[in-house]
């Protein structure tokens, strides 16, 4: 167990719609990341954020975006689905600002749209 | 932009032997990290191995070692005593140490132990 918690595990829903991908970083971890796994493009960095902000931005679509609250969980928010977004989207943490230690993943969040 | 290289989509080994798997990387900075992560059926992503640039000396656990050849970009990783639990999807990737810090991961190997 890495103590990333992301729920829901799985999700089918149709084009168009709305979803919502949360995440609960490890204990006292204050960067979250989010990755998207599809076949065909392997694993790809969204977006990072720090203790609340957001600190980066890979290739993230602008139908998706995000957010860290308060308590540290993240939101990624997906709409306008279509079927290429149908992936394993990740979340990982890791220690604040330190990047001499390895990022622990949750299980994921497997989107199927359909 | 740094990237990541796994030139081996597949590989086998047999149960009890060795195999390495290569990664190749590209970047101008002198300072990150590399991992190598497995990523079994269960699709979890789990951390096998690290290595610091700055350090010289291949990083070890277990039946896992790297051939870290920081001159060449070269990351690969060496599996001994192969069992049938390793048989998995393996990536390699890359964390800056500045900005984002966030991890390029190479497309991934998968690996299958024939026992």
């Amino acid at each position: 167990d890495s103590g990333v918690t992301q729920t829901p595990k799985h999700l089918i829903t149709a084009t168009g719609q709305r979803v919502t991908l949360r995440c609960s970083p490890r204990s006292g971890d204050l960067s979250v990341y989010w990755y998207q796994q599809s076949l065909d493009q392997g694993l790809q960095f969204l977006i990072q954020y720090y203790n609340g902000e957001e600190r980066a931005k890979g290739n993230i679509l602008e139908r998706f975006s995000a957010q860290q609250f308060p308590d540290l969980h993240s939101e990624l928010n997906l709409s306008s689905l279509e079927l290429g977004d149908s992936a394993l989207y990740f979340c990982a943490s890791s220690v604040a600002g330190r990047s001499r230690t390895e990022a622990f993943f949750g299980q994921g969040t497997r989107l199927t749209v359909v | 932009a740094q990237t990541v290289t796994q030139s081996q989509p597949e590989m086998s080994v047999q149960e009890a032997e060795t195999v390495t798997l290569s990664c190749t990387y590209d970047t101008s900075e002198s300072d990150y990290y590399l991992f190598w992560y497995k990523q079994p059926p269960s699709r979890q992503m789990i951390l096998v191995i690290r290595q610091e640039a700055y350090k010289q000396q291949n990083a070890t656990e277990n039946r896992f070692s790297v051939n870290f050849q920081k001159a060449a970009k070269s990351f690969s990783l060496k599996i001994s005593d192969s069992q049938l639990g390793d048989a998995a999807m393996y990536f390699c990737a890359y964390r800056e140490i500045q900005g984002a810090q966030k991890l390029v991961f190479g497309q991934g190997t998968r690996l299958t132990i024939n026992p």
